[in-house]
């Protein structure tokens, strides 16, 4: 059975930084590409990164461009989520998901961060 | 960037009833190789978003034959056979074309 599991959230201060970590496991995690996307409080979703098998391709929408740091440990089935200098508008639920060919279809359940002074 | 934009729905809608929703990019999404690259999630009360409908029209495995989803390559629906309590929830679509991925703002559909 495929489960992504994120962690790491929580509450931080503007212009911190935290990271998040998403465990894979039920599959080959070094054949898939990874993303996280994440959801502003009743908000709708927004892609936020992906990496490819091998972690040397990575994107980024403008939103978290230059902030943001996507990176993988592919023999602890890991992916991670590195974000540097954070705004109130980053506050959202963190989504960690598989890739498969051009479709999300694996979403782990989230992990929730809040930045706020 | 491509834009993704959803209609709404006449909600509530009357279980057993069908449920169209629409979505429409500013690009087509139609890839050279023949596939369109849109895509369905379904975001349930409290869980994750879950894909429904990928390459347009193909459904994911195990879920049910009461959904299907068509299109051209900008203008798109999700149909919804004979709604049922389980349907209720939060409806996106989503173009994998290029980067930035984007998706569309939400289509909510509630059951009477």
């Amino acid at each position: 059975e495929v489960q992504l599991v994120e962690s790491g959230g929580g509450l931080v201060q503007p212009g911190r930084s935290l990271k998040l970590s998403c465990a894979a496991s039920g599959f080959t995690f070094s054949n898939y590409y990874m993303a996280w996307v994440r959801q502003a409080p009743k908000k709708g979703l927004e892609w936020v990164a992906t990496i490819s098998t091998s972690g040397s391709r990575t994107y980024y929408p403008d939103s978290v461009k230059g902030r943001f740091t996507i990176s993988r440990d592919n023999a602890k089935s890991s992916l991670y989520l590195q974000m540097n200098s954070l705004k109130s508008e980053d506050t959202a639920t963190y989504y960690c998901a598989r890739y498969y060919s051009s479709f999300l279809d694996y979403w782990g359940q989230g992990v929730m961060v809040t930045v706020s002074s | 960037d491509i834009v993704m934009t959803q209609g709404a729905l006449p909600n509530p809608v009357p279980s057993g009833e069908s449920a169209s929703i629409t979505c429409q990019s500013s690009k087509s999404l139609l890839h050279s190789n023949g596939k369109t690259y849109l895509n369905w999630y379904l975001q349930r009360p409290g869980q994750s978003p879950q894909l429904l409908i990928y390459w347009m029209s193909t459904r994911a495995s195990g879920v049910s034959d009461r959904f299907s989803g068509s299109g051209s390559g900008t203008d798109f629906t999700l149909k919804i056979s004979s709604v049922e309590a389980e349907d209720v929830g939060v409806y996106y679509c989503q173009q994998f074309l290029e980067y930035p991925l984007t998706f569309g703002s939400g289509t909510k559909l509630e059951i009477k």
